[in-house]
């Protein structure tokens, strides 16, 4: 199974300012077919699970576009312009390259400092 | 407006069984794959299982595989999870999860979730 990594686990940010999250993989997540299956999710507090990013640095409707996704490979980044208290939460990346299983980082917990 | 609502949660004891059920609105449910993923107390995440639209591919996480079943009714907009043998370590919330479009096995839009705590 594809054994995914995140860093920070923690992550206090002040208001305003950028947040940057880490996600890297055991193995290559470039499928067959060219595209590369790496998603990002945010679970805020109390809440189920919500996708912000798909296949690295695509945003889903609705998603304000202070969310960015990048990399390739192997190495994969979320990034925040500037953090607002709404972004609190938890933040997993996911891959559905090489599936089943689907396999999930261990989550990044961001706080306002 | 697209909703799951997953059911049948709640305490059982080690070796005993549970049935989840998902019930869907607000979109066809017959065209999409379903998923159900868990959430541990400590808030790690796993892919349990997902099938295919109609039924005929089924897909499972090694750690439950041989032990829970999914299966769904289209006729009802309802996804289920048959859960055996269950151990402490299948405690978690479990989300029922639907796919991004038709041909998307991942789970995109999620439930409320349902508790699960295996214990004596």
């Amino acid at each position: 199974d594809v054994v995914m990594t995140q860093s920070p686990l923690s992550l206090p940010v002040t208001l305003g300012q950028p947040a940057s999250i880490s996600c890297r993989s055991s193995q290559s997540l470039v499928h067959g077919d060219g595209n590369t299956y790496l998603n990002w999710f945010q679970q805020r507090p109390g809440q189920s699970p919500r996708r912000l990013i798909y296949q690295v640095s695509n945003r889903d409707s609705g998603v304000p576009d202070r969310f960015s996704g990048s990399g390739s490979g192997t190495d994969f980044t979320l990034k925040i312009s500037r953090v607002e208290a709404e972004d609190v939460g938890v933040y997993y990346c996911t891959q559905g390259t090489h599936w089943p299983p689907y396999t999930f980082g261990q989550g990044t917990k961001l706080e306002i400092k | 407006e697209v909703q799951l609502v997953e059911s049948g949660g709640g305490l059982v004891q080690p070796g005993g069984s549970l049935r989840l059920s998902c019930a869907a609105s607000g979109f066809p449910f017959s065209s999409y794959w379903m998923s159900w993923v868990r959430q541990f107390p400590g808030k790690g995440l796993e892919w349990v299982a997902n099938i295919k639209q109609d039924g005929s591919e089924k897909y499972y996480v090694d750690s439950v595989e041989g032990r829970f079943t999914v299966s769904r009714d289209n006729a009802k907009n309802s996804l289920y999870l048959q859960m055996n043998s269950l151990r402490a370590e299948d405690t978690a919330v479990y989300y029922c999860a639907r796919g991004a479009n038709y041909h998307d096995a991942s789970a995109y839009f999620w439930g409320q979730g349902t508790l699960v705590t295996v214990s004596s």
